[in-house]
């Protein structure tokens, strides 16, 4: 079945440490998604990706970097200068040119230790 | 986009009808409005979208009023598994627009 996978479910990290959560898709869709999102609070925008070898800021990009070297993959990495990563990270696609909803995966959840 | 305002949270009995309420009075033209929800610790499922007219799938109806200013998500048969937080968005929906900005939403609680 088609879908949008996140891995791992859950990471721990050590803090200074860079670490790069998996976001891969195998629904043909040519837009891919980071949001993060806190305890209580709504999702906010990381990065977005609208096609191969592009991606532009969303409103929280500081202390983050992405790459999209193939459709199908959407890596985000937290580096060490994001002042506090422990957050849920979720990763969505979505079909372009279509006014159809978006896919998200399942979910990251990163604790800095 | 518009800013969207929804209850914080609301309670509906099993095997009633759940009508979530959603003011959006800034929506523009063109904007769509869509719904997803949220089941604790995973991520967002799309429900339903809509720009005029009201729209009805498998999952729920929505219902959007005639001046656009407000709709309402309608989950016709509750059960325990649609207890989750519903988010009410409003967007352009062209793909150069971007920013789908999920505010904290409306958690529902299914009561047995």
């Amino acid at each position: 079945d088609g879908g949008i996978t996140q891995s791992p479910k859950y990471l721990f990290r050590k803090e200074g440490q860079n670490v790069t959560l998996s976001c891969e898709q195998n629904l043909n869709h040519d837009a891919m998604y980071w949001y993060r999102q806190d305890p209580g609070q709504g999702l906010r925008l990381i990065y977005y990706s609208q096609i191969v070898n592009d991606f532009q800021k969303g409103d929280i990009a500081e202390g983050y970097s992405v790459s999209r070297e193939k459709k199908e993959s959407f890596p985000l990495t937290v580096t060490s200068a994001q002042k506090n990563p422990t957050a849920f990270y979720l990763c969505a696609s979505k079909l372009r040119d279509t006014k159809g909803g978006y896919t998200f995966g399942s979910g990251t959840r990163l604790t800095v230790v | 986009d518009a800013k969207t305002t929804q209850p914080t949270s609301m309670d509906c009995a099993e095997g009633r009808a759940a009508n979530l309420p959603c003011n959006h009075s800034t929506i523009s033209g063109n904007e769509y409005v869509y719904w997803y929800r949220q089941i604790h610790s995973q991520g967002p499922q799309y429900i339903i979208h809509g720009l005029k007219n009201n729209e009805t799938n498998e999952m729920a109806s929505l219902i959007i009023t005639e001046d656009r200013k407000s709709s309402t998500l309608i989950l016709p048969h509750a059960t325990l598994r649609d207890t989750a937080v519903y988010y009410c968005i409003v967007t352009l929906s062209n793909f150069g627009n971007e920013k789908l900005t999920f505010g904290t939403g409306t958690r529902l609680t299914i009561i047995p």
